[in-house]
């Protein structure tokens, strides 16, 4: 066990719609990342969040968003919902750069 | 453009063999490489970093080498077992806090 855990696993949405997802870090872990891992490809960078700002961006547009909390959880919340949003969505939180990131279980969501 | 490549989608080799695989990357100057672990359903699992500085590193029955000048990084995992049976991905760090994955080789040890 990583110590990094996920809500919810599963969840099915309907195109259109909103949805937030949950992360809980490793208590002391100030840098979390999330990451967007579609079926047979590696995890795609979407965010990095440090001491609850933002400081790092991959490709994604931004009806990607999240948030950070003092308390070591952290949010990916996605709009307007697309069938290409179906994935697995990962978050990871470290110390900070350079050091080993731990992965969360993960939470699968389809988007019909 | 920046772009990371491991060498294949899978790779199927014999107990006991030596397991090797390639990460390639181009228009990067990472200042480290991180490979990792992924089982079906779960997330990825840190198994070792090696910096730019670093040739070589390992850990166990693994052994990771980065040469900066090639741009490629091998990962080796000797005396395989059908337990090392998974997908291993390599990522970088950019400049901008990203990190960028490849896209994995899933690996089958045979009995």
């Amino acid at each position: 066990e990583t110590g990094v855990t996920q809500s919810p696993t599963h969840l099915i949405k309907t195109r259109g719609q909103q949805v937030t997802l949950r992360c809980s870090s490793q208590s002391g872990h100030n840098t979390v990342s999330w990451y967007q891992q579609a079926l047979g490809q590696g995890p795609q960078f979407i965010f990095q969040y440090y001491r609850e700002e933002e400081n790092g961006r991959g490709n994604f547009p931004p009806r990607f968003s999240g948030l950070q909390f003092p308390n070591y959880s952290s949010e990916l919340n996605v709009n307007a919902l697309e069938l290409d949003d179906s994935a697995l969505y990962l978050c990871a939180s470290r110390l900070g750069v350079e050091e080993t990131q731990y992965f969360g279980p993960g939470t699968r969501l389809l988007v019909l | 453009s920046q772009k990371i490549e491991q060498n294949s989608e899978a790779l199927n080799i014999q107990e006991g063999k030596t397991a090797t695989l390639t990460c390639n990357y181009t228009n990067y100057s990472p200042a480290y490489l991180q490979w990792y672990r992924q089982d079906p359903g779960r997330g990825p699992v840190f198994l070792l970093l090696i910096r730019e500085n670093e040739k070589e590193k390992r850990k166990e029955r693994l052994k990771v080498t980065f040469d900066t000048t090639l741009k490629q990084s091998l990962f080796h995992i000797t005396a395989s077992q059908p337990a090392d049976s998974a997908t291993y991905l390599c990522a970088l760090e950019s400049g901008a806090s990203k990190i960028i994955f490849g896209s994995g080789t899933r690996l089958s040890i045979r009995p």
